[in-house]
């Protein structure tokens, strides 16, 4: 079984300070995680995924997100928030090593303020 | 963009129409996905085909119908639908959607359905 959780559905920073999207997970096993971002009228946009090996992994327009194994957690963080980061922000898990598909959170919405 | 193109991005239908939601992928992927994503609820998963294959049916009922008829298209054919499948469906491509690797799905704008 697999499943995620996104505690928050909404999210608002200001622009300049540091943020962070919160993702917990549930597997029968080693996890793969996922983070999408998704802009209005488009479809989602990969981020960055957890395989293996170093906690923080680093991705796309400066997100990065540190994986915690004793919390089963994979928060996104970003150091600077900016204007244009705010979207709906989508996390995912599968078990690793295996052909099972994505299990996808139910989003949490970024706003960044001015 | 991303590689994936869905027609049309805009779409109302009636309860007794037919209609068809078209997805091309440009990237050479194997395996393509349908997905329904409503307002605050994860994505569902509705159908996956691998090397044109369908692989994956998550009990999507039969008013849903696919078709993949090589590895760089996928339809989504419509009929008799619902007012509560007016949603934004989504296709994904991905490499290879039976293999343990973790390949990252790339997906298309969406088609935004309104059932009246």
């Amino acid at each position: 079984a697999q499943s995620v959780a996104q505690p928050e559905d909404q999210v608002n920073v200001a622009e300049g300070n540091p943020l962070t999207v919160k993702c917990t997970y549930s597997v029968s096993g080693n996890p793969y995680l996922f983070w999408y971002v998704q802009y209005p009228n488009r479809g989602l946009q990969f981020l960055l995924k957890y395989i293996t090996g170093d906690n923080l992994v680093k991705g796309s327009y400066g997100f990065e997100a540190e994986f915690n194994k004793s919390q089963t957690s994979f928060h996104l963080k970003k150091p600077s928030a900016l204007v244009s980061d705010s979207a709906l922000y989508f996390c995912a898990v599968r078990v690793a090593g295996s052909a099972r598909q994505l299990t996808f959170g139910s989003g949490t919405q970024l706003t960044v303020l001015p | 963009e991303t590689g994936v193109t869905q027609t049309p991005r805009h779409l109302v239908m009636g309860m007794t129409n037919k209609k068809s939601l078209k997805c091309e992928q440009h990237l050479g992927h194997n395996a393509m996905y349908w997905y329904k994503q409503s307002a605050k609820k994860p994505l569902e998963l509705m159908f996956v085909y691998n090397f044109k294959e369908q692989t994956e049916n998550n009990s999507v009922p039969s008013r849903f119908s696919p078709e993949c008829p090589n590895s760089s298209h996928l339809f989504l054919h419509l009929h008799t639908l619902q007012p509560e499948d007016s949603a934004l469906y989504l296709c994904a491509s991905s490499r290879d959607g039976t293999t343990p690797d973790p390949n990252e799905q790339f997906f298309g704008p969406g088609t935004r359905l309104t059932v009246l």
